[in-house]
């Protein structure tokens, strides 16, 4: 069974970059599956922010695309997110997760990131 | 993009059935069948409950279901439960990309 486990930091400062990186055990990074991250700001929805395969083009939300890098890091089986120009609307559980097929079966536990001076 | 239309509340009573709709557009929902169903207790990672339409991971009780008809994905659990008390999103790919529910809070009166 796949586990996923996001890290980094819990607070970024408003136009600062969001960085986080989604450690994979339990399954290779480089198997074909597509790999994702989807956010819930404080009592809200889900928001799928983008996906990435390894090897291949990531795709992302279109109203994230400009701030939104992705990428794969295999000797480490992990993969990471960027979002650039943070502001306080970027708060939110970030979570990522692996795609198997269409469908998004495994999560990790999700973390909190606060954007505030 | 924008996101699926879901009822922000639902409610059943314990052994009925209750059934949450998502509507989209020709280039999501009804475009493909890839409509994913997930459950969300608070606090907790989403859980897939249908995937591809209609069909069930392991382990997903058979109560519950899926369907879809044109541009609108259905959810429907039958013989409600205490713990299917939860939130529920629908989500669908849009061709290269992927758009969810604005979510449904079920409750079990």
């Amino acid at each position: 069974q796949v586990q996923l486990q996001e890290s980094g930091p819990g607070l970024v400062k408003p136009s600062g970059t969001l960085s986080l990186t989604c450690a994979v055990s339990g399954d290779s990074i480089s198997s074909s599956y597509w790999w994702s991250w989807v956010r819930q700001p404080p009592g809200r929805g889900l928001e799928w922010i983008g996906e990435i395969y390894p090897g291949g083009s990531p795709n992302y939300n279109p109203s994230l695309k400009s701030r939104v890098t992705m990428s794969v890091d295999k000797s480490n089986n992990q993969f990471s997110l960027k979002l650039a120009s943070a502001t306080a609307a970027d708060t939110a559980i970030y979570y990522c997760a692996k795609d198997s097929g269409y469908r998004t079966e495994d999560w990790g536990q999700g973390i909190l990131v606060t954007v505030s001076p | 993009q924008s996101a699926l239309t879901q009822p922000p509340s639902a409610s059943g009573s314990p052994g009925q059935s209750v059934t949450i709709s998502c509507t989209g557009t020709s280039s999501d929902v009804g475009g493909y069948n890839y409509v994913s169903w997930y459950q969300q207790h608070p606090g907790k990672a989403p859980k897939l409950m249908i995937y591809e339409v209609t069909k069930r991971p392991s382990g997903v009780p058979d109560r519950f279901s899926g369907s879809k008809s044109g541009n609108t994905a259905s959810l429907t659990v039958s013989g409600l439960q205490a713990e299917d008390e939860a939130d529920y999103y629908c989500s669908s790919y849009a061709g290269s990309n992927w758009v969810f529910g604005g979510g449904t809070k079920l409750a079990v009166l």
